[in-house]
């Protein structure tokens, strides 16, 4: 299947723990900034989202912060699983620059049984 | 089922060879999207089009075409792949309105280029 590349940002975490995964962003006229997924072999898959006048949002198992202060977006994932291993990209929205998406390079997260 | 997919998966070509590799959605989503994926510089966009004969380019536009002439299909062009073009591309797709910031994109399966 397809792979994103291997020279990323790893996280291991063990089964059970929280993981904590960290992003810094560009662009403080970004309005919207969303969390994907990407499994080997898959395209990218949306997880959860927030929008610039939120600092907090919560989804199953995961919670996105947003730090406008610091241009700062973190997930957090509770009660990680085997199934939550995968490359994890945040990216940030311009509504006005043609609601282009710019990415961040991504992180491994990588859960131990 | 709701998806992206792009044609072909796969792709091993020459330089100056001229290619398209196909994209659909069967969404009706207005806005669609090409990107390239490679190591270290994770997902950069190449053209996006907010609907029908609307095309703009993105971060990476040299060297790619792009058309839409109807609501379901984004096909990109390489008139003369390089060696350079060599990469994971993906297709997306989003219902944006336009004004909106919404923008939740739906993502294809991927097509890995190789251009020798």
């Amino acid at each position: 299947g397809e792979s994103v590349g291997l020279h990323l940002p790893t996280l291991s975490v063990q089964e059970g723990d929280n993981s904590i995964i960290n992003c810094a962003y560009s662009n403080s006229a970004s309005d919207y900034f969303i969390w994907y997924k990407q499994e080997s072999g898959k395209g990218p898959q949306f997880i959860i989202d927030i929008r610039s006048n939120m600092d907090k949002r919560q989804g199953q198992r995961v919670t996105v912060l947003l730090n406008k202060t610091v241009k700062h977006l973190s997930l957090q994932i509770a009660a990680t699983q085997p199934g939550d291993s995968a490359v994890y990209f945040c990216a940030e929205n311009n509504a006005n620059a043609g609601n282009m998406l710019t990415f961040g390079g991504g992180t491994r997260l990588m859960v131990k049984p | 089922e709701a998806q992206v997919t792009q044609n072909p998966r796969y792709l091993i070509t020459v330089t100056g060879k001229k290619l398209t590799v196909t994209c659909s959605q069967n969404m009706n989503h207005e806005y669609m999207s090409w990107y390239r994926q490679d190591p270290g510089l994770g997902l950069r966009q190449i053209y996006y089009s907010m609907n029908v004969e609307v095309t703009d380019k993105g971060d990476v536009p040299e060297g790619y075409k792009v058309s839409r002439k109807e609501k379901r299909n984004f096909p990109l062009i390489l008139e003369s792949p390089s060696p350079n073009q060599t990469s994971l591309y993906f297709c997306a797709s989003s219902p944006t309105i336009a004004g909106s910031s919404y923008n939740e994109q739906f993502f294809g399966p991927g097509t890995r280029l190789t251009v020798l």
